[in-house]
């Protein structure tokens, strides 16, 4: 398996502009879970899906951030319109039963 | 917050040195977890420890779970330069929360 994939790697948008974050889980994996990782505020959890369905998007900062799995194989993340203080990374993890997390190599974004 | 505590913020040891992290945590969980996450990269998972173990090993590492004190541990033996990273726990609790930590920053000097 390839693991987790994230794309894009990194991402440079104006403010105001729509970003579409993208993951790709491990197969067979259950759970998955988008973080926001900032320097000031660490590891964050914006989101997680079991089977498919957000179970808690509590994280989610604002109505801006939305979340979708259409199936088992792909999730978006989406902000709309950024801001500034939107710039960090982005992980998507995957996970099997609750077990070990499986990171993605993360988005980094940028709003200018 | 319900974020994990990892204790110290940053260590600094000389290679061949063990290196001790601690974390603690607020409410009753499933499972803890060690990761490590290297400058500019995603985490990797290291260990898992349920509620109802007490130890694992996992070659140079060992990670220690005291529920009752809600805190647990991790022991790097024999450090490497290569094992320079900053590690979080992450802490599985009962009702469906999933929160890491704020990370320990090691660093081994050659």
């Amino acid at each position: 398996d390839a693991g987790v994939i994230q794309s894009p790697r990194h991402e440079v948008t104006e403010m105001g502009q729509e970003v579409t974050l993208r993951c790709k889980p491990i197969s067979g994996h259950d759970y998955l879970f988008w973080y926001r990782q900032t320097m000031m505020r660490g590891l964050e959890l914006l989101i997680y899906f079991n089977n498919n369905v957000p179970i808690d998007d509590s994280g989610m900062p604002e109505d801006r951030f939305s979340a979708k799995m259409p199936n088992a194989s792909f999730s978006t993340l989406k902000i709309q319109p950024s801001e500034p203080r939107d710039s960090a990374v982005y992980f998507c993890a995957s996970s099997l039963i609750r077990g070990g997390y499986t990171f993605g190599s993360g988005t980094r974004l940028t709003v200018v | 917050s319900q974020q994990g505590e990892e204790d110290p913020q940053a260590l600094s040891i000389q290679e061949g040195e063990n290196a001790t992290m601690n974390c603690s945590y607020k409410t009753s969980i499933n499972n803890l977890q060690w990761y490590r996450q290297n400058s500019g990269r995603g985490l990797v998972h290291l260990i898992l420890i349920r509620s109802n173990e007490r130890e694992k090993h996992s070659g140079r590492l060992r990670v220690t779970l005291d529920t009752s004190k809600k805190s647990s541990s991790l022991l790097i033996t024999a450090s490497r330069a290569a094992d320079t990273a900053s590690y979080f726990c992450a802490t599985d609790h009962t009702g469906n929360q999933f929160y890491f930590g704020t990370g320990t920053s090691l660093t081994v000097i050659p």
